[in-house]
């Protein structure tokens, strides 16, 4: 099992261009969650899917941020137009049966 | 307002000594409660968790207690270990399938 895998590990780009992340889950597990980890806030929840639909995005902070997950093995988040505050390590996690996730590597953007 | 607050940004405990992570939380519906270890460069892991019909739960070296009345847990870690040097997170959930994090502790274990 490869686990959740995220791609790009790292992705830097100037502000107003828009931004994809990546993340396949655990195949097998039926929720999916997005989470950004900054100094200030920690690890921040920003939407969750439940058999590929969108259960609560309450944590995304703004229209600039959008999330698909259009089949059970892939998942995008998506900043545009994206900001130097934006700046900041994404993850994705998978939920099988159990509780607890699996998180992938993350995701380190820097917008300048 | 943050449910799940760890209010020691780090902490410093010398090897083979007990490390004590604590955390408090403001929801009463949380019913799940979990503690997950990040190193840098790399995703959080699973360390230890514990349902709210419990007051304790051990795993080796890791223990995680339960005090419900008070909203409060804590992670021991005995004896501590250079490897024990990381993040700590503390996490709670309830029937809903999303847990939330609290900001983290940075744990040194000091040779």
């Amino acid at each position: 099992d490869a686990g959740v895998i995220q791609s790009p590990r790292h992705e830097v780009t100037e502000m107003g261009q828009e931004v994809t992340l990546r993340c396949k889950p655990i195949s097998g597990h039926n929720s999916l969650f997005w989470y950004r980890q900054t100094m200030m806030r920690g690890l921040e929840l920003l939407i969750y899917f439940n058999n590929n639909v969108p259960i609560d995005d309450s944590g995304m902070p703004e229209d600039r941020f959008s999330a698909k997950m259009p089949n059970a093995s892939f998942s995008t988040l998506k900043i545009q137009p994206s900001e130097p505050r934006d700046s900041a390590v994404y993850f994705c996690a998978s939920k099988g049966f159990y509780y607890g996730y699996t998180f992938g590597s993350g995701t380190r953007l820097t917008v300048v | 307002d943050q449910q799940v607050k760890q209010n020691s940004p780090s902490l410093s405990v010398q090897e083979g000594r007990i490390s004590i992570l604590n955390c408090d939380y403001t929801n009463s519906m949380f019913d799940y409660f979990l503690w997950y270890k990040k190193y840098p460069a790399e995703g959080p892991t699973f360390l230890i968790s514990i349902s709210s019909i419990k007051d304790k739960n051990e795993d080796g070296r890791f223990t995680v207690f339960l005090n419900k009345s008070a909203k409060h847990l804590s992670l021991h870690i005995v004896p501590s270990q250079p490897g024990d040097s990381a993040v700590y997170f503390c996490a709670a959930s309830s029937r809903d399938d999303k847990i939330i994090f609290g900001k983290g502790t940075r744990l040194h274990i000091l040779p």
